[in-house]
């Protein structure tokens, strides 16, 4: 069975400064994995995926992920918080038996001024 | 592209009763997905369905059921509803199964009392 840990259900950080969530899987099959953003009271956005292509992933409002088979990791990061950024970060893999998404618990991320 | 519509945005039910959402997916996305979020939680796969008919489903009970029709609309039914129901129920959609970007709505509040 497939499985998403995220370390830290909240992550604060300064503006400007380094972001990094993490995400852990566990997968039978070479996994496809997602990191999703939700705001307040919205859905979830796409930020990335990988499909088993290039190991380090771009996204978009500048986050970039790292697939590390070895370490069973796919950790999101951003060089520099935006207060905008603040939002509830979820990573989900592809179930190896349906197409269905399993979502990790969530990991939100604060920005100080 | 118009994006996946979810409606109604928010509802209050009485346990006991049945609850109908809805969805209308992006133009051409072929398959669906319906998701429960409770509060703090990652979301939880409900069940997907393909050209019309269900082909996958979580760990949720029949009182759990769905349709999907040509016009790249579905619905989610559930009856006899629980106070463990409230939840933010999410409609996401994907242009063809082998494509994992899937687009999810803002997705529709279900407080049950």
């Amino acid at each position: 069975a497939q499985s998403v840990t995220q370390l830290g259900s909240h992550v604060s950080v300064s503006e400007g400064a380094l972001v990094l969530l993490r995400c852990n899987y566990s997968s039978s099959v070479p996994p496809y994995l997602f990191w999703y953003v939700q705001y307040p009271n919205q859905g979830l956005q796409l930020l990335l995926k990988y499909t088993s292509a290039a190991t380090l992933v771009k996204g978009i409002n500048g986050f970039e992920a790292e697939f590390k088979k070895s370490e069973t990791s796919f950790h999101l990061t951003k060089p520099s918080a935006h207060m905008s950024d603040a939002a509830e970060y979820f990573c989900a893999v592809r179930s190896d038996s349906s197409y269905k998404l399993i979502f990790g618990s969530g990991t939100r991320l604060l920005v100080r001024p | 592209e118009t994006g996946v519509t979810q409606s109604p945005t928010h509802l209050i039910k009485t346990r006991g009763q049945q609850v109908t959402l809805r969805c209308s997916s992006q133009s051409g996305h072929n398959t669906v997905s319906w998701y429960q979020q409770a509060l703090g939680q990652g979301p939880q796969f409900i069940f997907q369905y393909y050209r019309e008919e269900e082909n996958g489903r979580g760990n949720f009970p029949p009182r759990f059921s769905g349709l999907q029709f040509p016009n790249y609309s579905s619905e989610l039914n559930v009856n006899a509803l629980e106070l463990d129901d409230s939840a933010l129920y999410l409609c996401a959609s994907s242009l063809d199964p082998i494509d994992y970007g899937y687009t999810f709505g803002s997705g529709t509040r279900l407080t049950v009392v």
